[in-house]
């Protein structure tokens, strides 16, 4: 297993675009979280998946993020009309859903809003 | 609502020298407790956790910390650095109930100087 894959890795795009982010989980596990980091800041959490459902979203920082896990495999995170503030790091992790289990990292997908 | 402060934004140490890396928490419930680490444009890597039981955690790389529930700390530690432990530290927590939906402190960045 190869972990968490997160594609792509750096997003360059103009304000006003959308974007869309992809995250494969490791194949087992059945959580799947999103997180945002901004420079200099702890990553913060946006929203979770157990399998497909998604079982919170009231972090999501606005009505133009939106996330799917329509197969409850990979995930995908859109964000609509992009800020300059969107500007982040955005971490998807994933764990076996165990209330004990560890959660796994990807590298990442960082986005830069011009 | 949990919350996480990391008191120390830097920290730089000499090669072979120990470090320690302060963690305050607050939270109304019972929490799982981590620390994770950061290389540049790189995901994040767990070093330790605590669930319950012994206070005193080891992790990965000869890091390790102590949990004190009477002065909700979680202080990192390791006696003796390399220049390979150059990155960003975070500290975060979890509600018990809630698997792994982390908040993080702000970070910790660690310089190791030869």
């Amino acid at each position: 297993d190869t972990g968490v894959s997160q594609d792509p890795r750096h997003k360059i795009t103009k304000r006003g675009q959308n974007v869309t982010f992809r995250c494969d989980p490791i194949s087992e596990h059945n959580r799947l979280y999103w997180y945002r980091q901004t420079l200099g800041q702890g990553p913060e959490f946006l929203t979770y998946f157990q399998n497909e459902a998604q079982l919170e979203k009231s972090r999501l920082l606005s009505d133009r993020f939106s996330a799917e896990r329509p197969k409850g495999s990979f995930s995908t995170l859109e964000i609509q009309r992009t800020e300059q503030g969107d500007s982040a790091m955005y971490l998807c992790a994933s764990s076996t859903g165990t209330q004990r289990s560890e959660a796994f990292f990807g590298q990442g997908t960082r986005l830069t809003v011009v | 609502a949990q919350s996480v402060t990391q008191l120390d934004s830097q920290v730089p140490v000499f090669e072979e020298a120990p470090v320690e890396l302060r963690c305050n928490y607050s939270s109304s419930v019972s929490v799982y407790l981590f620390w994770y680490v950061q290389y540049p444009n790189q995901g994040l890597q767990l070093l330790l956790k605590y669930l319950s039981g012994s206070t005193l955690v080891k992790g990965i790389n000869g890091f390790e910390a102590e949990f004190n529930k009477s002065q909700t700390s979680f202080h990192l530690r390791k006696p003796s650095v390399h220049i390979s432990d150059t990155a960003e530290y975070f500290c975060a927590v979890t509600p018990a109930a809630a698997g792994n939906k982390l908040t993080f402190g702000g970070g910790t960045r660690v310089l190791v100087k030869p």
